[in-house]
């Protein structure tokens, strides 16, 4: 299995400024992918960030919003800009991994817009 | 990728089984059915996954019906911190860039009692 740590944890943030929060995997990983859970809803994917590309954005999500960075097998981040409170979300770092191939989930980043 | 339905919520005492459904009726033959869970406040974690075979490992058992319209998650021996969400997925098993994406619904809330 992978393990995977995100940081910060979470954050209190004000309208209109950016977070960047990290993904930390203990193995190399080809697939990395960012998720985000609205308050009281299910989980959504965000975007697909494998390295040496540029990051695949599902509809609804675009990069200047969420840009992604992904410099090496074991490292990504996103940065959520200009933030409003509709942003307060748990955002969630997943990878696959093992030999059959299973999805990993960091503990997520709960961040809170003001 | 197919949809799924699962009853909103569930209740099972300590120490029994407890058995979730899922329909996936318009599932195609190369989907396989995940199944994940989300304890509060943490990330998703995998259980247990499948194409047609009934599957068993040391968190739960899967069982999928011969016309793979419904599967059922099966934990043995039920506690306390198993009380969760957990989503029923049904996804092709391939590579590609839609390999990852995880739709999650709603889920089923499963509260263990004493």
């Amino acid at each position: 299995s992978a393990v995977i740590s995100q940081k910060p944890s979470r954050d209190i943030c004000q309208r209109g400024t950016s977070l960047t929060i990290q993904c930390q995997v203990d193995s190399q990983v080809t697939m990395m992918f960012w998720y985000r859970q609205q308050p009281g809803q299910s989980l959504t994917l965000i975007a697909t960030a494998n390295q040496g590309s540029e990051a695949t954005y599902e509809s609804g999500f675009v990069i200047d919003k969420f840009p992604i960075s992904r410099p090496n097998l074991t490292f990504s981040t996103l940065t959520v800009s200009n933030m409003s409170p509709e942003d307060s979300s748990i955002y969630l770092c997943s990878v696959v991994s093992g030999r059959l191939w299973e999805q990993y989930f960091g503990p997520g980043t709960r961040l809170t817009v003001t | 990728d197919a949809k799924t339905t699962q009853p909103p919520s569930m209740d099972c005492a300590e120490g029994r089984a407890a058995n979730l459904p899922c329909n996936h009726s318009t599932i195609s033959g190369n989907e396989y059915v995940y199944w994940y869970r989300q304890i509060h406040s943490q990330g998703p974690q995998y259980i247990i996954h499948g194409l047609k075979n009934n599957e068993t490992n040391e968190m739960a058992s899967l069982i999928i019906t011969e016309d793979r319209k419904s599967s059922t998650l099966i934990l043995p021996h039920a506690t306390l911190r198993d009380t969760a969400v957990y989503y029923c997925i049904v996804r092709v098993n391939a590579g590609g860039t839609s390999y990852g994406k995880l739709t999650f619904g709603q889920g089923t809330i499963l509260t263990v009692h004493p």
